[in-house]
Protein backbone atom coordinates (compact mmCIF):
# COMPACT_ATOMS: atom_id res chain seq x y z
CA UNK A 1 0.00 0.00 0.00
CA UNK A 2 1.24 3.03 -0.87
CA UNK A 3 1.61 5.41 1.83
CA UNK A 4 1.21 9.39 1.38
CA UNK A 5 2.78 11.38 4.34
CA UNK A 6 1.74 15.08 4.40
CA UNK A 7 3.56 18.31 6.10
CA UNK A 8 3.19 20.05 8.04
CA UNK A 9 -0.05 18.56 10.13
CA UNK A 10 -1.31 22.08 10.97
CA UNK A 11 -0.25 25.31 9.33
CA UNK A 12 -1.06 28.73 10.88
CA UNK A 13 -1.23 31.61 8.23
CA UNK A 14 -2.65 34.98 7.84
CA UNK A 15 -5.40 36.30 5.53
CA UNK A 16 -3.82 37.47 2.43
CA UNK A 17 -0.50 35.14 2.97
CA UNK A 18 0.64 32.13 0.88
CA UNK A 19 0.46 28.48 2.14
CA UNK A 20 2.34 25.93 0.43
CA UNK A 21 1.13 22.54 1.99
CA UNK A 22 3.54 19.09 0.98
CA UNK A 23 2.35 15.36 0.38
CA UNK A 24 5.17 12.63 -0.09
CA UNK A 25 4.18 9.15 -1.50
CA UNK A 26 6.21 6.29 -0.08
CA UNK A 27 6.59 5.35 -3.99
CA UNK A 28 5.78 6.88 -7.45
CA UNK A 29 2.42 7.71 -8.00
CA UNK A 30 3.11 9.60 -11.01
CA UNK A 31 1.23 11.99 -11.55
CA UNK A 32 -2.14 10.65 -10.30
CA UNK A 33 -2.57 12.71 -7.10
CA UNK A 34 -5.25 14.88 -5.97
CA UNK A 35 -6.22 17.26 -3.11
CA UNK A 36 -9.56 18.08 -1.39
CA UNK A 37 -10.63 20.58 1.19
CA UNK A 38 -12.69 19.35 4.53
CA UNK A 39 -14.50 21.81 6.85
CA UNK A 40 -15.78 20.38 10.10
CA UNK A 41 -18.71 17.83 9.72
CA UNK A 42 -18.70 18.12 5.65
CA UNK A 43 -17.54 15.69 3.39
CA UNK A 44 -14.32 16.45 1.11
CA UNK A 45 -14.18 18.24 -1.45
CA UNK A 46 -12.23 17.59 -4.90
CA UNK A 47 -9.95 20.31 -5.67
CA UNK A 48 -7.55 19.48 -7.52
CA UNK A 49 -6.84 16.40 -9.75
CA UNK A 50 -3.90 14.87 -12.03
CA UNK A 51 -1.48 16.89 -10.25
CA UNK A 52 -2.33 20.14 -10.67
CA UNK A 53 -6.19 20.32 -12.76
CA UNK A 54 -8.41 22.59 -10.60
CA UNK A 55 -11.87 20.81 -10.30
CA UNK A 56 -14.90 22.79 -11.21
CA UNK A 57 -15.61 26.00 -9.50
CA UNK A 58 -11.85 26.07 -7.49
CA UNK A 59 -10.69 29.36 -7.36
CA UNK A 60 -7.42 29.80 -9.66
CA UNK A 61 -5.79 30.90 -6.04
CA UNK A 62 -5.09 26.96 -5.77
CA UNK A 63 -2.33 25.70 -7.51
CA UNK A 64 -0.99 22.01 -7.96
CA UNK A 65 2.16 20.70 -8.36
CA UNK A 66 4.54 17.90 -8.32
CA UNK A 67 5.94 14.13 -9.84
CA UNK A 68 6.64 10.88 -8.78
CA UNK A 69 6.53 11.24 -4.87
CA UNK A 70 6.82 14.81 -4.06
CA UNK A 71 3.76 16.97 -4.57
CA UNK A 72 2.48 20.42 -3.46
CA UNK A 73 -0.75 22.62 -2.87
CA UNK A 74 -0.12 26.44 -3.07
CA UNK A 75 -3.27 28.54 -2.03
CA UNK A 76 -1.49 32.07 -2.97
CA UNK A 77 -3.77 34.19 -1.05
CA UNK A 78 -5.54 32.99 1.69
CA UNK A 79 -8.99 33.68 2.01
CA UNK A 80 -11.18 33.35 4.89
CA UNK A 81 -13.20 30.35 2.97
CA UNK A 82 -10.04 28.56 2.51
CA UNK A 83 -9.18 27.67 6.20
CA UNK A 84 -10.17 23.81 6.34
CA UNK A 85 -8.34 20.31 6.58
CA UNK A 86 -6.34 19.29 3.31
CA UNK A 87 -5.74 15.42 1.74
CA UNK A 88 -3.77 14.37 -0.40
CA UNK A 89 -4.88 11.06 -2.32
CA UNK A 90 -3.34 9.10 -4.92
CA UNK A 91 -4.97 6.89 -7.31
CA UNK A 92 -2.21 5.30 -9.01
CA UNK A 93 -1.96 1.87 -7.62
CA UNK A 94 -5.94 1.39 -5.69
CA UNK A 95 -6.15 4.63 -3.72
CA UNK A 96 -4.78 6.31 -0.28
CA UNK A 97 -5.13 9.55 1.28
CA UNK A 98 -2.78 11.27 2.88
CA UNK A 99 -3.64 12.10 7.14
CA UNK A 100 -4.38 15.68 6.36
CA UNK A 101 -2.78 19.43 6.87
CA UNK A 102 -4.98 21.45 8.63
CA UNK A 103 -4.47 25.26 7.67
CA UNK A 104 -5.48 27.55 10.91
CA UNK A 105 -5.76 31.37 11.16
CA UNK A 106 -2.75 32.68 12.47
CA UNK B 1 -23.35 16.71 -10.82
CA UNK B 2 -24.94 13.91 -9.25
CA UNK B 3 -25.90 14.16 -5.91
CA UNK B 4 -25.91 10.94 -3.25
CA UNK B 5 -27.13 10.38 0.08
CA UNK B 6 -26.02 7.63 2.76
CA UNK B 7 -28.96 5.54 5.07
CA UNK B 8 -28.39 2.78 7.09
CA UNK B 9 -28.40 2.23 11.11
CA UNK B 10 -25.74 4.13 12.96
CA UNK B 11 -24.92 1.66 15.94
CA UNK B 12 -23.60 -1.76 15.62
CA UNK B 13 -22.48 -4.48 17.99
CA UNK B 14 -19.01 -6.37 17.24
CA UNK B 15 -19.59 -8.96 14.89
CA UNK B 16 -22.54 -7.69 13.52
CA UNK B 17 -22.80 -6.96 9.60
CA UNK B 18 -22.70 -3.03 8.37
CA UNK B 19 -25.41 -2.53 5.59
CA UNK B 20 -25.49 1.09 3.91
CA UNK B 21 -27.42 2.39 0.90
CA UNK B 22 -26.31 4.92 -1.05
CA UNK B 23 -29.54 6.94 -2.78
CA UNK B 24 -28.17 8.50 -5.90
CA UNK B 25 -30.17 11.87 -7.87
CA UNK B 26 -29.32 14.00 -10.65
CA UNK B 27 -28.43 11.25 -12.91
CA UNK B 28 -28.79 7.36 -13.57
CA UNK B 29 -26.92 4.89 -12.07
CA UNK B 30 -26.81 3.27 -14.72
CA UNK B 31 -25.52 5.81 -17.38
CA UNK B 32 -22.32 4.26 -17.70
CA UNK B 33 -20.62 7.96 -16.54
CA UNK B 34 -19.65 6.64 -12.92
CA UNK B 35 -18.19 4.28 -11.04
CA UNK B 36 -20.15 3.90 -7.50
CA UNK B 37 -17.55 4.27 -4.58
CA UNK B 38 -17.82 3.93 -0.63
CA UNK B 39 -15.01 5.39 1.79
CA UNK B 40 -14.78 5.93 5.38
CA UNK B 41 -13.63 8.36 7.58
CA UNK B 42 -12.39 7.16 11.19
CA UNK B 43 -12.35 9.95 13.99
CA UNK B 44 -9.82 12.49 13.37
CA UNK B 45 -7.78 10.58 10.67
CA UNK B 46 -7.89 10.89 6.44
CA UNK B 47 -10.55 8.54 4.52
CA UNK B 48 -9.85 5.33 3.39
CA UNK B 49 -10.98 3.80 0.46
CA UNK B 50 -13.70 0.86 0.55
CA UNK B 51 -14.42 -0.50 -2.86
CA UNK B 52 -16.11 0.65 -6.29
CA UNK B 53 -19.17 -1.12 -8.46
CA UNK B 54 -19.94 -0.27 -11.90
CA UNK B 55 -23.40 -0.90 -13.12
CA UNK B 56 -22.45 -3.99 -14.90
CA UNK B 57 -21.46 -5.51 -11.28
CA UNK B 58 -18.10 -4.68 -11.64
CA UNK B 59 -16.13 -4.58 -8.52
CA UNK B 60 -12.67 -3.29 -6.75
CA UNK B 61 -12.48 -3.94 -3.09
CA UNK B 62 -9.79 -2.70 -0.92
CA UNK B 63 -7.16 -5.59 -0.36
CA UNK B 64 -7.30 -5.35 3.55
CA UNK B 65 -11.21 -5.72 3.72
CA UNK B 66 -11.89 -7.79 0.25
CA UNK B 67 -12.78 -10.45 2.57
CA UNK B 68 -15.31 -9.02 4.57
CA UNK B 69 -16.68 -6.02 2.40
CA UNK B 70 -19.73 -6.62 -0.73
CA UNK B 71 -21.05 -3.83 -3.18
CA UNK B 72 -24.07 -4.04 -5.20
CA UNK B 73 -26.07 -2.24 -7.20
CA UNK B 74 -30.01 -1.75 -7.64
CA UNK B 75 -30.86 0.28 -11.14
CA UNK B 76 -34.46 0.24 -10.42
CA UNK B 77 -33.89 2.41 -7.39
CA UNK B 78 -31.04 4.33 -8.41
CA UNK B 79 -28.86 2.95 -5.46
CA UNK B 80 -26.18 1.21 -4.55
CA UNK B 81 -25.23 -0.68 -1.43
CA UNK B 82 -22.28 -1.75 0.92
CA UNK B 83 -22.05 -4.84 3.54
CA UNK B 84 -19.57 -4.89 6.01
CA UNK B 85 -19.54 -8.49 7.72
CA UNK B 86 -17.96 -9.13 11.57
CA UNK B 87 -17.41 -5.74 12.29
CA UNK B 88 -15.16 -4.46 15.09
CA UNK B 89 -14.86 -0.89 17.00
CA UNK B 90 -12.26 -0.81 14.42
CA UNK B 91 -14.68 0.30 11.57
CA UNK B 92 -16.20 3.17 13.68
CA UNK B 93 -16.06 5.53 10.94
CA UNK B 94 -18.27 8.08 8.57
CA UNK B 95 -18.91 6.34 6.27
CA UNK B 96 -19.37 8.21 2.49
CA UNK B 97 -20.53 7.45 -0.58
CA UNK B 98 -19.10 9.09 -3.74
CA UNK B 99 -18.71 8.85 -7.65
CA UNK B 100 -15.44 8.42 -9.67
CA UNK B 101 -15.87 9.42 -13.53
CA UNK B 102 -15.82 6.62 -15.57
CA UNK B 103 -12.23 7.03 -17.52
CA UNK B 104 -13.01 6.13 -21.23
CA UNK B 105 -9.31 5.20 -21.96
CA UNK B 106 -8.91 2.61 -19.14
CA UNK B 107 -12.70 1.33 -18.95
CA UNK B 108 -12.01 1.89 -15.24
CA UNK B 109 -12.73 4.62 -12.63
CA UNK B 110 -10.65 8.04 -13.10
CA UNK B 111 -9.33 7.99 -9.52
CA UNK B 112 -10.65 10.78 -8.06
CA UNK B 113 -14.34 10.87 -6.69
CA UNK B 114 -15.93 14.15 -7.74
CA UNK B 115 -18.78 14.31 -5.65
CA UNK B 116 -19.49 12.63 -2.12
CA UNK B 117 -22.72 12.04 -0.07
CA UNK B 118 -23.04 14.39 3.56
CA UNK B 119 -21.74 11.16 5.62
CA UNK B 120 -23.23 9.13 8.11
CA UNK B 121 -21.88 7.94 11.29
CA UNK B 122 -21.61 4.49 12.09
CA UNK B 123 -20.41 3.22 15.79
CA UNK B 124 -19.59 -0.06 16.89
CA UNK B 125 -19.83 -0.64 20.37
CA UNK B 126 -21.05 -3.48 22.72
Amino acid sequence: EIVLTQSPATLSVSPGERATLSCRASQSVSSNLAWYQQKPGQAPRLFIYATSTRATGVPARFSGSGSGTEFTLTISSLQSEDFAVYYCQQYNNWSTFGQGTKVEIK
Amino acid sequence: QVQLQESGPGLLKPSQTLSLTCTVSGGSISSGDYYWSWLRQPPGKGPEWIGDIYDSGTTYYHPSLRSRVAMSVDTSRNQFSLTLSSVTATDTAVYFCAAQPFDILTAGPAGRFDSWGQGTLVTISS
